[in-house]
């Protein structure tokens, strides 16, 4: 079974420009997840889909940050214009979506993002 | 709201010494609780979950962690180290109320010396 799967591995890119990350995830999933991890903390949700729909985005900077998953599989993070605070790895998951807490969330690799 | 303690960013073992790795937990009512293990450059790996079954959980690799309702803990422990459990491991917490994200603790790195 192929796991989630995330690109690019690593940007770097200069303040105020802007960058997207594309995730894949395992199929069949209907909830993905997108994390950001500061080095040195642990992963903090920045958004939660339920198929194509948002079901929390409560801490995702909006000014700046944007996601979407169109179709119900892919997803697409962007931010624009970045920050220097914004440097960090960005975690995409997936899990069945059957809306059971206990369930599984499998983590793709990360992209590492360095904002000069 | 949920939060998750790990005490000791870093600990190190020798080879073949027990693992013990803490975990404690806020919560009023008992959340499901999971251990994940982060190796260099790659995604986190499920190591073991706690769902309520079974207080006394094991995992992979020889991981094990028993849940403590008393004292809001769910330690990870390992009877005998390995160079390959070198890696950073986190706690994490989800709150059967507020849904299905984790909420993650900051992380300790275990190293292991030969």
């Amino acid at each position: 079974e192929a796991g989630v799967a995330q690109s690019p591995r690593y940007k770097i890119i200069e303040k105020r420009q802007s960058v997207a990350f594309w995730c894949n995830p395992i199929s069949g999933h209907a909830t993905l997840y997108w994390y950001q991890q500061i080095l040195g903390q642990g992963p903090k949700l920045l958004i939660q889909f339920q198929n194509n729909g948002v079901v929390d985005d409560s801490q995702l900077p909006k000014d700046r940050f944007s996601a979407e998953r169109l179709k119900g599989v892919d997803s697409t993070l962007k931010i624009q214009p970045a920050k220097l605070e914004d440097s960090a790895v960005y975690l995409c998951a997936s899990s069945l979506g059957q809306g059971r807490s206990q369930e599984t969330q499998y983590f793709g690799p990360g992209t590492r993002l360095l904002v000069l | 709201a949920q939060s998750v303690t790990q005490l000791g960013s870093h600990v190190s073992v020798s080879e073949g010494a027990l693992v013990l790795l803490r975990c404690n937990y806020s919560s009023s009512v008992p959340p499901y609780l999971f251990w994940y293990v982060q190796y260099p450059n790659q995604g986190l790996q499920l190591l073991l979950k706690y769902t309520s079954a079974a207080t006394l959980v094991k995992g992979i690799n020889g991981f094990e962690a028993e849940f403590k309702k008393s004292e809001t803990s769910f330690h990870l422990t390992k009877p005998s180290a390995h160079m390959s459990d070198a890696a950073e491991y986190f706690c994490a917490v989800s709150d059967r109320k507020a849904g299905t994200a984790l909420i993650f603790g900051k992380g300790t790195t275990l190293s292991v010396s030969s």
